[in-house]
């Protein structure tokens, strides 16, 4: 079985600066995409940035960034030039692309960010 | 074009009653999935659809959660004699295909359970 764990309950960051969220996962296949997921209080979870397992080219999307070091199984966000509006609760999540697990997400507990003016 | 959508927004019922909560996917979406997310326990996958395959129910927590889709699209997520544990927010998603090499799932904005 998979996990993923996301070691910062919460995190908290000033307006235009720049955070990092942390996320390791657990598994022993070698076919997987990883994902960060954020939640707002609306409660609509918004899909951030995806990576798959087998590139090695860490994902970028404008102000949102991943390092991925796969051997590590460490999988962190970066969100530069933070805005208030990245003010929610942001999931680090797995999928297996086959296997047992096949089409589950497995999320980790999940991080609140706090973007102060 | 449409996200997926949820219904009802919220929902307060008693101890003991049943409930039915309703997804309708993106269009052209032949993936859905449940999951449900509590304090406690955080994201859990519940169950996972896929065209006209068997679903996935490994993640029902007991007889009592039951889902179907109907014709492929809309999905309803059954829960019979509520328990005071079930009171948490009933999350749905959908993706292009269960197999696709994306495997990205756009979520609903849920519905919030509350069990009195």
């Amino acid at each position: 079985a998979q996990t993923v764990t996301q070691s910062q309950p919460e995190m908290s960051v000033q307006e235009a600066e720049t955070v990092t969220l942390s996320c390791t996962y657990d598994t022993s296949e070698n076919n997987y995409y990883l994902f960060w997921y954020k939640q707002p209080p609306s409660r609509q979870m918004i899909l951030v940035i995806r990576q798959e397992a087998y590139k090695q080219q860490n994902a970028t999307e404008n102000r949102f960034s991943v390092n991925f070091q796969k051997a590590a199984k460490s999988f962190s966000l970066k969100i530069s030039d933070s805005q208030l509006g990245d003010t929610a609760m942001y999931f680090c999540a797995f999928i297996s692309a086959g296997g047992t697990s096949y089409g589950k997400l497995t999320f980790g507990q999940g991080t609140i960010l706090t973007v102060h003016p | 074009g449409a996200g997926v959508s949820q219904s009802p927004s919220n929902k307060v019922t008693e101890k003991g009653k049943d409930v039915e909560l309703r997804c309708d996917p993106i269009s052209g979406h032949t993936a859905l999935y449940w999951y449900r997310q509590s304090l406690g326990q955080g994201l859990e996958f519940l169950i996972y659809f896929q065209g006209n395959s068997a679903p996935d129910k490994s993640g029902l927590p007991s007889d009592r959660f039951s889902a179907e889709r109907t014709g492929g699209s809309v999905s309803t997520l059954t829960i019979q004699r509520t328990q005071q544990e079930d009171s948490a927010v009933y999350l749905c998603a959908s993706s292009l295909d269960g197999e696709s090499s994306s495997y990205e799932q756009y979520f609903g904005p849920g519905t919030r359970l509350t069990v009195t």
